[in-house]
């Protein structure tokens, strides 16, 4: 069964704190990884889609890596405009395609 | 620019009461979904459809059942709702037509409330 993990559940910054978000994952062959930012009562934006390890994709203060066991969702220099919750999901190459979500990291950056 | 729209944002019904919430999707996708969303539990399957008239059972679809008449469009329905039922829907949509891990797209949610 595809697993997905998010850590930590929750986090708080400074504005400036750099930091990183993690998704762990368990899938028989990945065909995809995504990232989405969720704001408060909104549904979820797509922000990346990773599909192989050593892959690095980047919007602005945002950059996501890949590894074969694991995602990682780095903020550099947040700002209180970042603050929302982040959702990782992985998409398996066989059987199902059905995605399967992480239960999410929510961040908060203080001015 | 892709779109997913929820018809409803906000709703309260009344227990007991039929709920139709509707999904309409403007990218041609073949793949449609709906989730529910609590806190502390994330995202949770309830129905998903990879064409027009099919549906499959996701992980929770006791007390929903979808609808899909037309490709762009996507009905979930409660047919008597009750208080659990109270939360945040969101419908999705997906294609697979190029071979690649596609996006998925989701709409804005419908937030249901049964009183």
């Amino acid at each position: 069964e595809d697993q997905v993990t998010q850590s930590p559940e929750a986090l708080r910054l400074q504005e400036g704190e750099s930091s990183s978000l993690n998704c762990s994952y368990t899938v028989s062959g990945l065909r995809g990884l995504f990232w989405y930012r969720q704001d408060p009562g909104k549904g979820p934006e797509f922000l990346f889609t990773l599909y192989s390890a050593g892959e690095e994709k980047e919007k602005e203060r945002l950059k996501a890596t890949l590894t074969k066991k694991e995602s990682f969702l780095h903020i550099t220099a947040p700002k209180p405009e970042d603050s929302a919750t982040y959702l990782c999901a992985v998409q398996a190459s066989g059987g199902s395609y059905i995605p399967t979500f992480g239960r999410g990291t929510s961040l908060i950056v203080h001015p | 620019d892709v779109k997913v729209t929820q018809s409803s944002r906000y709703l309260v019904k009344r227990t007991g009461e039929k709920v139709f919430l509707e999904c309409v999707q403007d990218m041609d996708h073949e793949n449609m979904f709906w989730y529910r969303q609590d806190p502390g539990l994330g995202l949770r399957l309830i129905y998903f459809s990879y064409d027009v008239k099919m549906k499959e059972k996701g992980d929770i679809p006791e007390g929903y059942s979808v609808s899909r008449e037309k490709k762009e469009r996507f009905s979930l329905i409660l047919e008597s709702a009750s208080t659990n039922q109270t939360s945040m829907y969101l419908c999705a949509s997906i294609t697979f037509r190029d071979g690649s891990g596609n996006t998925i797209y989701f709409g804005e949610g419908s937030w249901l409330t049964v009183v």
